[in-house]
């Protein structure tokens, strides 16, 4: 069975904090993607990889950063979190040949 | 662009059909998805579009026409567990290998 993991489910963090949100993946896929869901604005894209060491931004990468040192972790880092990043992340991934994403199952972000 | 258009939120009576529509303007057009969404779990897959026509799948069904960036996902014989939030999502060259998602249709149930 295919799996995405997320490291917290639920986070509160305060304002200034440096957060790191984790993301594994067991599928061996390329393609792996942050992004964040808010009430009426839907998936938006944060930033994406498609390959060890490779990043790319999103739609939305202001105030956020990633890493991805082994194919199966993509970490998104939020270097001094706000108030207007509270929302819930999803990570995904992704194989280049059927693109269907695999989503994990989110962290709710609080930032208070 | 990344315009697609989906209805906000939907209301229908268990037993009965729903379709709810999505609306694109890409260029390079390469497939469609769409997606379940429960409330506070993530997005699972229910279905993928790329030639023309209607695909079946037990009770969902997804129909796409490339000429006019239209598809629909079909719910028929509607449960309770049926409530969620459904999200159509469009790959396309201009996008590279990553989806662009609609804002998502809450489709609400009742009894």
């Amino acid at each position: 069975d295919v799996k995405v993991t997320q490291s917290s489910r639920y986070l509160v963090k305060r304002t200034g904090e440096k957060v790191f949100l984790e993301c594994v993946q067991d599928m061996d896929h390329e393609n792996m993607f942050w992004y964040r869901q808010d009430p009426g604005l839907g998936l938006r894209l944060i930033y994406f990889s498609y390959d060890v060491k490779m990043k790319e931004k999103g739609d939305i990468p202001e105030g956020y950063s990633v890493s991805r040192e082994k194919k199966e972790r993509f970490s998104l880092i939020l270097e001094s979190a706000s108030t207007n990043q509270t929302s819930m992340y999803l990570c995904a991934s992704s194989s280049p040949t059927t693109t269907e994403q695999y989503f994990g199952p989110g962290t709710r972000l609080t930032v208070t | 662009g990344q315009n697609i258009d989906q209805p906000t939120e939907m209301t229908a009576t268990e037993g009965a059909i729903v379709q709810i529509n999505c609306t694109y303007q890409t260029s390079g057009f390469n497939g469609l998805f769409w997606y379940q969404q429960h409330a506070g779990e993530a997005p699972t897959f229910l279905s993928y579009n790329v030639l023309d026509g209607l695909e079946e799948k037990g009770r969902f069904s997804s129909f796409l026409s490339r000429s006019k960036g239209y598809s629909y996902l079909l719910l028929k014989e509607l449960q309770m567990k049926d409530s969620a939030s459904y999200l159509c999502a469009v790959w396309a060259l201009e996008y590279g290998n990553k989806l662009v998602f609609g804002a998502g249709t809450i489709l609400r149930v009742k009894s």
